[in-house]
This record gives C-alpha cells, structure tokens and sequence, in this order.
C-alpha cells in the first residue's frame, strides 16, 4: 500500500453510538492531520500530529477525540455525535509541519453521516 | 479574519481554456497551494507558488500577484478527467494553511 489510507470509506452512526475512524500513511511522514470537509465550505482543520505530539486542537467539540500510537497510524474517536457532525472526514500527512512548501499527501476521506 | 475567495462553481468546453480565481486577505503569506479533488477521492496537490509569476506545468499553470493578493490557475486543453474541485489555500505568517471553498469545475463534450 503506498499513500495514505483511510478506513472506513462510509460510516453511518446514531447518536448515541461510539466508532473509531482509521487513518494510515506509508509515506515515513512525521506530521500527520484531521480535516472536516462539508459541502461548500473550506476545509476546517481539526487536529495536528507532529512526530506523535498533539501541536494543534483547533476548538474541536470533545466528542471528536484524536489518537496517535505511532507516525504512521491516526485515529479519531467518535462519541455521542450531532447530526451537523455529517460530514468528510479527511485525514492527510506531511513531512514537517510549519514548513513553507510542505505538501500535504490526503487520504480518501471518510464519508460520516450522523442520524 | 482571514478570508479566501474563490467562484463557487465553473463550467468550460471541452479543448478549451479556463482560469479560476482566487482572492486572499490573510495575516502574513508564506505560500499558496492549489489542490485538485475528483469527487469521491483525495484533494491532490498541483502546485505552490512563493514568488510573484507564473508557474508551468504541463497543461496546467499558476499565477501570483503578492501586492494584490491574486492568484490564478490556468487550465488549458481541458479534458473530462479535468471535471473536479479545485481548492485553493494560502499559508499565513504562522504556515496555519487557509483554505477556500473550492471551485467545482464541469467540463461539457
């Protein structure tokens, strides 16, 4: 596998439900993101991994909760969702953070609905 | 606050030629990005520029203007393959990267 991969392709979830989405790079990048994609609106960053640390928790709800055992592997733990949490879910990874040009390699996405 | 423009949805012949636009007023510049996304599929990067000028790349090139706060990608000899998303994002004097809202381009035969 080459890129970045990300698992599930689609989700649907109650409320009350809990699920994990997965995302993995096979790049040997250090930096790793979640970003929310909603239908016309830009990209909302989400959270930054920088060689396993968390740098970056833009004012996410706790009910998104992020976890990184390792550079290569990204979680991100859903509890207890809202229906306007529908949406793409985008994971992407680079090799350093704050670089000027470093560019970012994304996965598929996982595509969340929240009844 | 930190804003980018960009037209919401365009639409071209195929074998013609397209420029979309983006527009930015963010806090410092360290770089624009233009992405492609098909739908269903992951945003790809097609090019960064830095410095003031055009950037070539095969069918596919980037302008920028610093003082006006302007970029452009131009698409040329469009094909259907080239029906997507573009997405257009500056990185700001913190390289916090801000994204537009894309343009949805729609190539008709």
């Amino acid at each position: 596998e080459t890129g970045v991969t990300q698992t599930p392709r689609h989700l649907v979830m109650g409320m009350t439900n809990k699920k994990s989405l997965k995302c993995e790079q096979h790049l040997g990048h250090n930096a790793m993101y979640w970003y929310k994609q909603s239908a016309k609106k830009p990209l909302e960053l989400m959270f930054v991994y920088s060689l396993e640390e968390r740098v970056e928790n833009n004012s996410v709800p706790s009910r998104f909760s992020p976890e990184c055992p390792n550079s290569s592997h990204l979680f991100l733990h859903l509890h207890t969702l809202q229906p306007e949490d529908s949406a793409l879910y985008l994971c992407a990874s680079s090799q350093g953070e704050h670089s000027g040009a470093n560019v970012l390699t994304f996965g598929a996405g996982s595509r969340l609905t929240v009844l | 606050g930190q804003n980018i423009d960009q037209p919401t949805e365009m639409t071209a012949t195929e074998g013609a030629i397209v420029q979309i636009n983006c527009t930015y007023q963010t806090s410092g510049f360290n770089g624009l990005f233009w992405y492609q996304q098909h739908a269903g599929e992951a945003p790809t990067f097609l090019s960064y520029n830095v410095l003031d000028g055009l950037e070539e790349k095969g069918r596919f090139s980037s302008f920028l203007s610093r003082s006006k706060g302007y970029s452009y990608l131009l698409l040329k000899e469009l094909q259907m393959k080239d029906s997507a998303s573009y997405l257009c994002a500056v990185k700001d004097s913190n390289y916090q990267l801000i994204w537009g809202a894309g343009t949805k381009l729609i190539i008709k035969p």
